[in-house]
Order: C-alpha cells, then structure tokens, then sequence
C-alpha cells in the first residue's frame, strides 16, 4: 500500500459545528503533517508529527486540534471554524524526520464552512 | 526573510517542445531539494529529489538540476505532452535542522498545447 488516504472528500460545515478530518497510512511511515492550501497558493504546514508526538504546531489557531492516535492514523479535530478557514487540507507522510525522502500526499479534504 | 520563488504562474508550451521552470531561494542552505506536481483538486505528487553534492538528477523525461551557488534549481521536461499539463511545485526543507518543515514556492502551472 503506497497510498495517503484521507476521508472525507468533501466537508461542509457551520461555524458552531465539531467535525473530523481522518488521515491513514499504512507505508510504515512515522512522520505525518497536515497543510492547508487555498486556490492558486502553495500548500502552508499546519502541524507535524514524528512517532505519535507534535512536533511543529506552525502558530495554528487552536480551533484545529490534531491527534495522531497510532502510527497509521492521523486526525484533525475542528471547532468553530470561520469562512476563511474554507480550504483543501492536504495530509502527507514520509518516512521520518532523519531523511530527507519525498512526501506521499493524500486527495485532500475539500473543507467549506457556511 | 527566506523566500522561495518559481519564475513564473503560468507557462504555455507547444507538445514535443521542451518546458524548463525555475525555482530560486534566498536565505536558505538547503541540502536537498524537492519537485513536486499538482493537478486540480489533487495533493501533490512527488517526482524527483536533488541533493546538494549532486549537479542534475534525471527520470524518464524530467531532468532537474540544482546550483548551490546560484540558489537555483531548474525542472526539464522534455517532449511534452499534453498530459503533463500540471502545477509544478519546487520545496526545500533548511538543511541545517531534521525539523520536518517542508516548505512550498507557489508553484508554475504549465499548459502543454497540442
């Protein structure tokens, strides 16, 4: 399996709602990000991960919690988001931190909040 | 500040002709250096790593090459098709630190015209 998958594709939600973004590998990698990415920009790093713990939280605003609850699974929790927060989030791994290898992206979810 | 930069947003070539993108940084001293492409509503897709100690890097029709000196990177694809009609995005991470900050120029969408 050499695949990101993240689920669901598309998401629409209101802005006093709780949802879920999931992201699952299962290529033995243990570092794993989230990004986010707006029409016709280039993909901004939100959090990275390497073996289950936080590694980097780029100053994102705590309305986005992620979790990452084993070595295959990520998870990224959102509450009371705001419009501008409508974007694609991109889920990505790599091997680890210690080399330097190309990133498997996932699909992305494709997140509207109304 | 650092800053990475991709020549151009767009590029229009004829099929068969030879697309060359730039990628430019400044205030950075990677090790490596990342290509990736992008199709619409898609995460991106790894194509090709360059290392610092190595000039040009070649897989099927793509050729990178990497200048230290310069700060540039150059992305060959040569007898374009159609299909490689794309968003092309160069990434570097600072080589000095293992901390997993991959970080994205805004990318160069090119149109291969038959």
């Amino acid at each position: 399996d050499t695949e990101v998958t993240q689920t669901p594709k598309h998401l629409v939600m209101g802005m006093t709602n709780k949802k879920s973004l999931k992201c699952e590998q299962h290529m033995g990698h243990r570092a794993m990000y989230w990004y986010k990415q707006k029409a016709k920009k280039p993909p901004e790093l939100m959090f990275v991960y390497s073996y289950e713990k936080l590694s980097i939280n780029e100053s994102v605003p705590s309305r986005f919690s992620p979790e990452c609850p084993n070595s295959s699974l990520l998870n990224l929790h959102l509450h009371a988001l705001q419009p501008e927060d409508s974007a694609l989030y991109l889920c990505a791994s790599s091997q680890d931190l210690g080399r330097e290898n190309g990133y498997t992206f996932g699909s992305g979810t494709r997140l509207t909040v109304v | 500040s650092q800053k990475i930069e991709q020549n151009s947003e767009a590029l229009n070539i004829q099929e068969g002709k030879t697309a060359t993108l730039t990628c430019n940084y400044t205030n950075y001293s990677p090790a490596y250096l990342q290509w990736y492409r992008q199709d619409p509503g898609r995460g991106p897709v790894f194509l090709l790593l360059i290392r610092e100690n190595e000039k040009e890097k070649r897989k099927e029709r793509l050729k990178v090459t990497f200048d230290t000196t310069l700060k540039q990177s150059l992305f060959h694809i040569t007898a374009s098709q159609p299909a490689d009609s794309a968003t092309y995005l160069c990434a570097l991470r600072e080589g000095s630190s293992n901390t997993g900050k991959l970080i994205f120029g805004q990318g160069t969408t090119l149109q291969v015209k038959p």
